[in-house]
């Protein structure tokens, strides 16, 4: 089946620095990717849909200054949080729409950020 | 607006059957998916309904009817592996991402 990987699958940063979390469609190509973010025992939550080669759409209520979501190629897509704080740790997960069969989405791993 | 909803716990036993309801009210329709996840993990595709009936793949099946705005996902044969939270989604229109109910955490017991 489609493959998507994450990397860091962790992350614990300091409060006010940068992080990059980098999601990969490993056997397909991807022209959609989402990002998500959940909280324990909640659901996911969209944040934003990456299309490639183009901006990104962010949901309402998503900061994209702060989430810098770039989708540089059909099987990478990078979320960077800025100046992160201790409310935005969380677990994001990305997710990959499969180029020819638009009605799977195929998730990665997910990142588990902690901020201090 | 988007609701889906879908109990927030269910309990089984193994060799059991266990039914996961998920009733939705959407602007739009395009497909209903349910997707398992176990702790920590990213959720795992099992299956997607468009049209009205029953799927069966393996031990699980789903079902729809549009009309009812309802689906439910049928896991026959559990094993304990399957504790896991199930979550509901749709889709409003075709090429949109998907809305996620707040998933069913279901615990299989011996």
């Amino acid at each position: 089946g489609a493959v998507v990987s994450q990397h860091p699958s962790w992350v614990i940063c300091k409060s006010g620095t940068s992080v990059k979390i980098e999601c990969r469609s490993l056997d397909f190509q991807a022209t959609t990717m989402f990002w998500y973010r959940q909280f324990p025992k909640q659901s996911l939550m969209l944040m934003a849909t990456s299309n490639e080669g183009s901006k990104a759409t962010y949901e309402q209520g998503v900061e994209k200054d702060k989430f810098l979501i770039n989708h540089a190629s059909l099987t990478l897509s990078t979320l960077t949080v800025t100046s992160a704080h201790p409310e935005d740790s969380s677990f994001y997960i990305c997710s990959a729409r499969y180029r020819d069969r638009d009605y799977e989405q195929y998730f990665g791993p997910g990142t588990r950020l902690t901020v201090t | 607006g988007q609701n889906i909803d879908q109990p927030t716990e269910m309990t089984a036993t193994e060799g059991a059957i266990v039914q996961i309801n998920c009733t939705y009210q959407t602007s739009g329709f395009n497909g209903l998916f349910w997707y398992q996840q176990h702790a920590g993990e990213a959720p795992t595709f099992l299956s997607y309904n468009v049209l009205d009936g029953l799927e069966e793949k393996g031990r699980f099946s789903s079902f729809l009817s549009r009309s009812k705005g309802y689906s439910y996902l049928l896991l026959k044969e559990l094993q304990m592996k399957d504790s896991a939270s199930y979550l509901c989604a749709v889709r409003d229109r075709p090429r949109s991402t998907l809305t996620f109910g707040k998933g069913t955490m279901l615990l299989v017991s011996p």
